[in-house]
Order: C-alpha cells, then structure tokens, then sequence
C-alpha cells in the first residue's frame, strides 16, 4: 500500500456535467500531481500541486482545475466533460517536488465514464 | 505526448523464466522510474534510477540505464505468476521538476504458470 487513497472508485458522468475526484496524500508529501490514463495506453501528467499552488501542467485544457489543502488532501475538478475525459485517474504524492527526484506514491485511480 | 516506448508491447514467458523489457526516451534526464500496473489500477512504484547511475538491483529486479543511448531495461528474473501485469517507465526530464513524469505505453508481462 503507498497511503495515497483516491474516492471514488467509479463514476459515471454524461457529457456536458462537472465533475471532482478526490485523493488524500500521504503525510508529509507536499507535492502532488495528477495522471490521465485512457485504455492501452501510459498515464498522461495533468498538472502538479506544490503546497496548495499549481507549478507545473501538462497538455489539458483549463477545464481541468486542481485544489490542494493544507491536510493533504487535493481535489481534481472537470468542467463540461467529454466523452473523450472517459479514463483512469490517478493521483501521486511525493515529497517534495520543485525538482522531483523523489519517488511519486500513486493511489488506486478513479475510473470515470462519460456517457 | 508519451515519450517513452516500452519495447516488446507484450511478453509471455513461462514460470521461472527471465523477463526482460526495454524502454527508450527522448530527452535529457534527472531519473527514470519503473512502475508495475494490475489490471488497470493504481501504479506500484518498483525501482527508480538515477542520470549518473548505470545500474540498480531490488530483490528480483535489475535495472540498467544508458544515457548516451537514451534506454532503459528491466530485468524480472525467476519470474511469478503473480509478475504478470502491465510495466511502464517513467522519466523525469532535466530541468523539469513540476512538469510530471512521462510515461511509456507499457509492456504486458504474462507469465504463464
């Protein structure tokens, strides 16, 4: 087990809706940062939180937006969803992470469909 | 976009036998890192390896890095059944601490009892 845990386990949206997925670090990590992951292929990088700021993004639109709180936990929010949003996400703690050579922790994932 | 590619995409292999991945990237790196995926879950981090390393063991696990090349393997050796699930490699590039790791497409190890 790596302390990262994620909620929920599933979800079902319809295009269009809004969405937030949930993921609680381990203790300590100040970092985190979130993956995308469709079918078949590896996880894409979202964007990454470093105490409660936003330092670092991927190729995702601004409909993808991110909170951290001081409690280590993070929340991922997707606007206006698309059927193409259906995915794995998945959320990974570290310890510090300006430059991140430290391991990343990974939660189980939320699997989300977009009907 | 992915930057790294696993190579094979799959490998079955019986029990017992050594299974041996590869995984080639485009950029300078701070480090590279294997991650084992079951059945579409969480990743479990396995080992990770430093620009300045070459090579790194952890119990069955021997990993090599060759910067001038730009590639990667991971050795599972005295393979499980339980081995089998889909391994990825990750790397984080120079210079870019907040931009995340960049991972592979996989390679799915089966190992056949």
């Amino acid at each position: 087990e790596t302390g990262v845990t994620q909620s929920p386990t599933h979800l079902i949206k319809t295009r269009g809706q809004q969405v937030t997925l949930r993921c609680s670090s381990q203790s300590g990590h100040n970092t985190v940062s979130w993956y995308q992951q469709a079918l078949g292929q590896g996880p894409q990088f979202i964007f990454q939180y470093y105490r409660e700021e936003e330092n670092g993004r991927g190729n995702f639109p601004p409909r993808f937006s991110g909170l951290q709180f001081p409690n280590y936990s993070s929340e991922l929010n997707v606007n206006a969803l698309e059927l193409d949003d259906s995915a794995l996400y998945l959320c990974a703690s570290s310890l510090d992470s300006i430059r991140s050579t430290d391991t990343q922790y990974f939660g189980p994932g939320t699997r989300l469909t977009v009907l | 976009s992915q930057q790294g590619e696993e190579d094979p995409q799959a490998l079955s292999i019986q029990e017992g036998e050594n299974a041996t991945m590869n995984c080639s990237y485009k950029t300078s790196i701070n480090n590279l890192q294997w991650y084992r995926q079951n059945s579409g879950r969480g990743l479990v981090h396995l080992i990770l390896i430093r620009s300045n390393e070459r090579e790194k063991h952890s119990g069955r696990l021997r990993v090599t890095l060759d910067t001038s090349k730009k590639s990667s393997s991971l050795l599972i050796t005295a393979s499980r059944a339980a081995d089998t699930a889909s391994y990825f490699c990750a790397t984080q590039r120079t210079g870019g601490g907040a931009d995340g790791l960049t991972f592979g497409k996989g390679t799915h190890l089966i190992i056949q009892p």
